[in-house]
């Protein structure tokens, strides 16, 4: 079983809206969380880290939440834009040692005009 | 960007053939990942490296070696490539323990016909 499961699997918004997507991870002990954006034919690249005490962070018009106890994170997108569109994905830190990653299969968003 | 490099960035080879691909950095990271990526599949880790000469599997390591006799390079080969190893690869690199951000270089897609 995935030990990192987003949904929705995808999604397609309107220009200007917003949208929530979830990230629920079993990984334990759990160091940290990190959403990543992967445009197409690109290499994913980092938008947010969510540490233990952390429950809420914004980077620009992203705000990723956790909550701890339940195992959950979220990536909000408000007002959404066209460069919006690509594959979110949620990345924790494995348990195992020497730095193992669990990713998430992602959620592809498409914003449309 | 991080400076780590794949090449080649395309490739198109014949079943059974022997195929190398390399990655580079030049951040002197210590851990350093191969993964592919399938649609509906998300990124998988094939093989890491977590020091010189020091590898281990990933959950899709089967068909595939790796080599690292160089801080900067990690080289991925597969012994006898098979259609079923058609997919895009991402080699990344990661500087400490426990921390999920990752620095992902530009991919690779292999054709195997």
């Amino acid at each position: 079983k995935n030990q990192v499961e987003q949904s929705p699997q995808s999604l397609i918004i309107l220009e200007g809206k917003n949208c929530t997507l979830q990230c629920n991870y079993t990984v334990s002990p759990f160091s940290n969380l990190r959403w990543y954006k992967q445009d197409t034919g690109r290499g994913p690249v980092s938008l947010t880290i969510m540490t233990f005490s952390e429950n809420t962070k914004s980077n620009g018009r992203y705000t990723a939440t956790l909550d701890a106890d339940t195992k959950q994170s979220s990536l909000h997108i408000t007002a959404s834009q066209l460069s919006d569109s690509a594959s979110y994905i949620c990345v924790v830190s494995a348990p195992g040692g020497n730095n193992r990653l669990a990713f998430g299969k992602g959620n592809q968003v498409v914003v449309i005009p | 960007d991080a400076g780590i490099t794949q090449s080649p960035r395309h490739k198109v080879t014949e079943t059974g053939t022997p195929v190398t691909l390399r990655c580079h950095q030049t951040e002197n990271h210590r851990y350093m990942y191969w993964y592919r990526q399938d649609p509906g599949h998300g990124l998988r880790l094939i093989h890491y490296s977590y020091g010189v000469k020091d590898t281990d599997k990933g959950e899709v390591s089967d068909g595939y070696s790796v080599s690292r006799s160089k801080t900067e390079d990690f080289l991925l080969t597969l012994e006898s490539a098979t259609s079923s190893q058609t997919s895009v690869y991402f080699c990344a690199i990661n500087a400490r323990e426990g921390d999920t951000e990752a620095f992902f270089g530009q991919g690779t897609r292999l054709t195997v016909v």
